[in-house]
C-alpha cells in the first residue's frame, strides 16, 4: 500500500479556505486518492476521490498535483460543523477488496 | 431512518464474556466492514465480506469472529473478551471496491 503523510493538526477561520495537503510519494498508477472525515468519534464520512484529475463535489475540492505524489483537500468556505480528522487514503481498492487503511489523519480545528 | 446501524451503541462486559456486535445496512450493498479504532490512533479493519458466503480477515482478525446471516446483517463476536479489545468499534458497507464506504455510527466497548 502507498503510505500518505498528514500534519497532524491545522487550524481555520471560519469562513476562510482550508486546504489540507497530503504526500503520497509512492503512489502507483492505479491507486486513488481518497478523503474522509471523522467527527468526534462518528463514523467516518466520505468526501471525495479522484485518480488523476482535479475534482470537486458540493462538500469540497480535490487538487491532485501531475506527478500524483501529493494532493490537497480544499474546503472553500470552513464552518464550525467541518472541525474532525481528516483522512486522506491511497488505495487501488480493487485489488484490495476495498479495504481502507486509515492513517492517522489530521485534526482541523475551525474557529470563529 | 440510518442507512447503516449498529447494536448496540455502548457495552460493558468483563474479561472472559462473549460478546456479539450487530450491524444492519438498508443500502442494498454487498460489501461490509469491521473496523476497530483505538484512542488516537485511526482505524483498523477486523474482517470483510463481498457477500454471504464470502468472509475474509483484515489486519487484526485475532480474537474475533464474523457472521454474515443476510446480505444486510454483518456480525461481529468477541468469544472471550480481553481488555485491550476496547475501543470503537465501526460497520461500514459499499457498493463494489471503487465505491465509498458508509459507516455506521460506530459501537464503543469497554471490557473490564
Amino acid at each position: 500500500d502507498a503510505k500518505t503523510t498528514q500534519p497532524p493538526s491545522m487550524d481555520c477561520a471560519e469562513g476562510r479556505a482550508a486546504n489540507l495537503p497530503c504526500n503520497h510519494s509512492t503512489i502507483s498508477g492505479n491507486e486513488y486518492v481518497y478523503w474522509y472525515r471523522q467527527i468526534h468519534s462518528q463514523g467516518p464520512q466520505y468526501i471525495i476521490h479522484g485518480l488523476k484529475n482535479n475534482e470537486t463535489n458540493e462538500m469540497a475540492s480535490l487538487i491532485i498535483t501531475e506527478d500524483r505524489k501529493s494532493s490537497t483537500l480544499i474546503l472553500p468556505h470552513a464552518t464550525l460543523r467541518d472541525t474532525a480528522v481528516y483522512y486522506c487514503i491511497v488505495a487501488s481498492l480493487y485489488n484490495q477488496g476495498g479495504k481502507l487503511i486509515f492513517g492517522q489523519g489530521t485534526e482541523l480545528s475551525v474557529k470563529p | 431512518d440510518a442507512d447503516v446501524t449498529q447494536t448496540p451503541r455502548n457495552r460493558i462486559t468483563k474479561t472472559g464474556k462473549r460478546i456479539m456486535l450487530e450491524c444492519s445496512q438498508t443500502k442494498g450493498h454487498d460489501r461490509m466492514y469491521w473496523y476497530r479504532q483505538d484512542p488516537g490512533l485511526g482505524l483498523r479493519l477486523i474482517y470483510y465480506s463481498f457477500d454471504v458466503k464470502d468472509i475474509n480477515k483484515g489486519e487484526i482478525s485475532d480474537g474475533y469472529s464474523v457472521s454474515r446471516q443476510a446480505q444486510a446483517k454483518f456480525s461481529l463476536s468477541l468469544e472471550s473478551a480481553i481488555p485491550n479489545q476496547t475501543a470503537l468499534y465501526f460497520c461500514a458497507t459499499s457498493d463494489s471496491p471503487e465505491e465509498t464506504q458508509y459507516f455506521g455510527p460506530g459501537t464503543r466497548l469497554l471490557v473490564l
